[in-house]
């Protein structure tokens, strides 16, 4: 069965930074391309952040709108991907999902930051 | 960048209704086209995968169709486990999703 767990969500002042965990297991992830997801309260989902497999170099692609801000990277040894996220302001705030596969197959149930003074 | 508008955004209908909802590529995605489902606090379920093809485990109800840049979800007879939010998501360039479509009960 497919697990996919996040963590390391939680309240940060604006201009903070946040680092997010993604635990996976039940496939093999070595093979799959990672990605973060996030959506902000009663709001639609947006594509954050995409870690291609070693096979493809580990490339990595961010949206346009958090280009410059995100980190996303993958330690293949744990089956865990990553996201850095600094300079954190309050339209940041959501539930960042992470994703597995290019498109987006499984999905964990997210890790919700919230960003406030 | 592709843009995705999706249609409607919300839907009212009574179980046993078909339903079709609907999304625009603003360019040819080539059928990688994705169709999510997404119950209040939970995370999004995928439904269907390449305009067409079933999630295994996902019930019949469920197809997919579309090609270029119209693509299409039908719930053939909604049932009352079907009421939720719709997303679909091109992954023919990078990724985008439509808005959403909130299926309500009438």
């Amino acid at each position: 069965e497919v697990q996919i767990l996040e963590t390391g969500g939680g309240l940060v002042k604006p201009g903070g930074s946040l680092r997010l965990s993604c635990a996976t297991s039940g496939f093999n992830f070595n093979d799959y391309f990672m990605n973060w997801v996030r959506q902000a309260p009663g709001k639609g989902l947006e594509w954050v952040a995409q870690i291609r497999n070693k096979n493809y170099n580990y490339a990595t692609y961010y949206a346009e709108s958090l280009e410059g801000r995100v980190t996303i990277s993958r330690d293949d040894s744990k089956s865990s991907v990553y996201l850095q996220v600094s300079s954190l302001r309050a339209e940041d705030t959501a539930i960042y999902y992470c994703t597995s596969g290019s498109s987006f197959a499984y999905w964990g149930q997210g890790t919700l930051v919230t960003v406030s003074s | 960048d592709i843009q995705m508008t999706q249609s409607p955004s919300f839907l009212s209908a009574s179980v046993g209704d078909r339903v079709t909802i609907n999304c625009k590529a603003s360019q040819n995605i080539n059928k990688y086209l994705n169709w999510y489902q997404q119950k209040l606090g939970e995370a999004p379920k995928r439904l269907i995968y390449n305009t067409n093809n079933l999630q295994t485990g996902i019930p019949s109800r469920f197809s997919g169709s579309g090609s270029g840049t119209d693509y299409t979800l039908t719930i053939s007879s909604l049932q009352p486990e079907d009421f939720a939010t719709y997303f679909c998501l091109q992954h023919n360039s990078f990724r985008t999703f439509g808005g959403g479509t909130k299926l309500e009960l009438k």
